[in-house]
């Protein structure tokens, strides 16, 4: 089974500042998906950005990136230039590309932006 | 107008009630799944439905019953519920490109209906 582990379950952010979420993951897999979702209090789940795990290349969209470090199981997300509407919870989400409509998630990081 | 739509939002229900929660997806995908969020819990896939057809039944509770009648919409009916069932039910969708693989899957999900047992 694979478990996904998000040590921080909130974090607080000046507007216009950079944030780094972290996420760490578990499995005997060697090609398999990652994911970020957020999750404002509406509570849609958004799909943030998204990384296939044989692709070294760091997936970026807009202003949210990622570090993936596949040997140390590591998939950080960086919001860079933070605005109000970035407020949520962040979910790290891992999928098997053998088996892969199972999304396993993390327990989430809350993230506040302070005007 | 989101992709995936679910209703009602909100839905309180006692425990002898039956009900049932909607989902419509507006994406032209072939895969449906019911998700279920807890307080403190991650969230947990209750179903899966490919091709209109369920492969994944997660353990769920059998006072829990889905129902895919085409690829676009998905139901999850309740009969006698429990308290500890009150959570937010996440439907979601995705395109996969065949009924095994599920290569390259993109998951979606609606907003969500806050369901209380009381």
């Amino acid at each position: 089974a694979q478990t996904v582990t998000q040590s921080q379950p909130e974090m607080s952010v000046q507007e216009a500042e950079t944030v780094t979420l972290s996420c760490t993951y578990d499995t005997s897999e060697s090609n398999y998906y990652l994911f970020w979702y957020k999750q404002p209090p509406s509570r849609q789940m958004i799909l943030v950005i998204r990384q296939e795990a044989y692709k070294q290349q760091n997936a970026t969209e807009n202003r949210f990136s990622v570090n993936f470090q596949k040997a140390a199981k590591s998939f950080s997300l960086k919001i860079s230039d933070s605005q109000l509407g970035d407020t949520a919870m962040y979910f790290c989400a891992f999928m098997r590309r053998s088996n892969d409509y199972k999304l396993s998630f993390g327990a989430g990081t809350t993230v506040t932006v302070r005007a | 107008e989101t992709g995936v739509t679910q209703t009602p939002r909100h839905l309180v229900m006692g425990m002898t009630n039956k009900k049932s929660l909607k989902c419509e997806q507006h994406l032209g995908h072939n895969a449906m799944y019911w998700y279920k969020q807890s307080a403190k819990k991650p969230l947990e896939l209750m179903f899966v439905y490919n091709f209109k057809e369920q492969t994944e039944n997660n353990s769920v509770p059998s006072r829990f019953s889905p129902e895919c009648p085409n690829s676009s919409h998905l139901f999850l009916h309740l009969h006698t519920l429990q308290p500890e069932d009150s959570a937010l039910y996440l439907c979601a969708s995705s395109q996969v490109q065949d009924s095994i693989t599920y290569s390259g899957n993109t998951i979606y999900f609606g907003e969500g209906s806050w369901l209380t047992v009381v």
